[in-house]
């Protein structure tokens, strides 16, 4: 099944600890993204990344780090978390890496808190 | 910087009643607006999408308007059903960034 697979679905973490957020999809995608969404504030773009070694920040990439070393796995890395990174992160992933050419598939989500 | 606003946040309907949700965005380089829903629990998924060369564009309940000159696009559900309700999201965008609404959530009562 063609999917975007997200880990962990939910976290309670502390402030500082660092934590890893995985993504994978299983459908040869170039485009990934990571977005975070709050209450009000809809979808914000972290980091995209437009291929393999190419990523590039979104609109609120402050706290957060990518890697793209293979097609499939895009994590985001919190170094050192804080409380207003409490969140609903999803990873989404393109066919093509212009988003204006296709469908962004989402996954279900990782719903993160930061004590 | 760029901004897509949409309205309402919230909105109830009858079943069988039409639904319009409208987005303006800031960027006029824009020339890609989806729309995406989100039910509960779940990641956004596609529903209809409509590129600046077009003014309109519908899939069967399903209808989409876009106004480049006043920047701004909808959407509208007509006959509704108790299944649409979700989180509606509009989207616009270029080759490698789309700016999000903020969201409409649509409730429709049986």
């Amino acid at each position: 099944e063609a999917q975007v697979t997200q880990n962990p679905r939910y976290l309670i973490t502390v402030t500082g600890k660092k934590l890893t957020v995985t993504c994978s999809q299983n459908m040869n995608h170039e485009y990934m993204s990571w977005y975070r969404q709050d209450p009000g504030l809809g979808l914000r773009q972290i980091y995209y990344s437009m291929n393999v070694e190419v990523t590039d920040k979104g609109d609120v990439p402050e706290g957060y780090k990518v890697s793209r070393k293979e097609k499939r796995n895009f994590p985001l890395i919190l170094e050192s978390p804080s409380p207003n990174q409490t969140s609903l992160y999803f990873c989404a992933s393109s066919l093509s890496n212009r988003v204006n050419t296709g469908e962004l598939f989402f996954g279900e989500g990782s719903r993160l808190t930061v004590l | 910087g760029e901004n897509v606003e949409q309205h309402p946040s919230t909105l109830s309907v009858q079943e069988g009643d039409s639904a319009v949700i409208k987005c303006t965005y800031s960027d006029s380089a824009s020339n890609y607006f989806p729309w995406y829903k989100q039910e509960l629990g779940k990641g956004p998924q596609l529903i209809i999408d409509i590129r600046s060369n077009v003014g309109e564009k519908k899939d069967q309940r399903i209808a989409v308007t876009l106004n480049k000159t006043a920047k701004h696009f909808s959407l509208h559900i007509t006959e509704t059903q108790p299944e649409d309700s979700a989180v509606y999201f509009c989207a616009a965008g270029g080759s490698y960034k789309l700016i999000f609404g903020s969201g409409t959530r649509l409730l429709v009562r049986p």
